[in-house]
């Protein structure tokens, strides 16, 4: 099993704030980390799939980059929109094969208008 | 529809029953997972398969059997339901082992929400 931590575990942050969340996984044996977002009611989405330390991936508002040698990855939100409210989900890979993919217990993010 | 579709999307049942729980998806996908969602866990593996008829363990297998005869249906079988069940299953699937690409991930069904009595 591999562990997986989120924090914070959950935050409140007004309208047009930047925020970010941290994923922290053991640095030994990384294959890749896959970020999802999950809104309540719904079905996890699939936001960035990372595989080399240094990655950065961008899509719209929300980025994050991963460092493999140190065992995190952080999601930054910039401008944070009501529609941005979701749960995050890290699910790091400790090494190839379908039954190595651990999910954190995630960031739940609500935005206020 | 194309996509992934999970039924029943609830069920109630009693503690000892059988109950499958359906998974179906259009894409082709090779690979198929059934999760659980527990508070304080998040999402667990129990099974997945990597093809018809190739199925193996995840992180919580117990009391849970799983086929797959088809590559678009993976069934989920409570073989004698306990209120440890109690929980929200999910189901997904890629095209590829998730992480062999940089944009192969998996899809997830809308859950199926069951309750052991």
């Amino acid at each position: 099993i591999l562990n997986v931590e989120q924090s914070p575990q959950s935050l409140h942050v007004q309208e047009g704030d930047s925020t970010n969340f941290t994923c922290s996984f053991p640095s030994s044996n990384f294959y890749a980390l896959h970020w999802y977002r999950w809104e309540t009611a719904k079905s996890p989405e699939a936001l960035f799939v990372m595989t080399l330390n240094g990655d950065e991936k961008k899509k719209g508002r929300i980025s994050a980059t991963l460092n493999t040698k140190e065992g995190y990855s952080y999601l930054y939100i910039k401008g944070s929109q009501p529609e941005d409210s979701a749960t995050y989900l890290c699910a790091p890979w400790g090494q190839t094969g379908a039954n190595n993919l651990f999910f954190g217990t995630g960031t739940r993010l609500t935005v206020i208008p | 529809d194309a996509g992934i579709t999970q039924s029943p999307r609830y069920k109630i049942t009693e503690t000892g029953r059988q109950v499958t729980l359906m998974c179906h998806q259009t894409w082709s996908h090779s690979y198929m997972f059934w999760y659980r969602q527990d508070l304080g866990h998040g999402l667990r593996l129990i099974y997945y398969s990597a093809a018809a008829d190739i199925t193996d363990k995840g992180e919580v297998p117990d009391g849970y059997v799983v086929s797959r005869s088809k590559t678009e249906n993976f069934p989920l079988t409570l073989e004698s339901a306990t209120r440890s069940q109690t929980s929200v299953y999910f189901c997904a699937s890629s095209g590829r082992l998730p992480g062999d690409s940089t944009t192969d991930t998996q899809y997830f069904g809308p859950g199926t929400r069951l309750t052991v009595l």
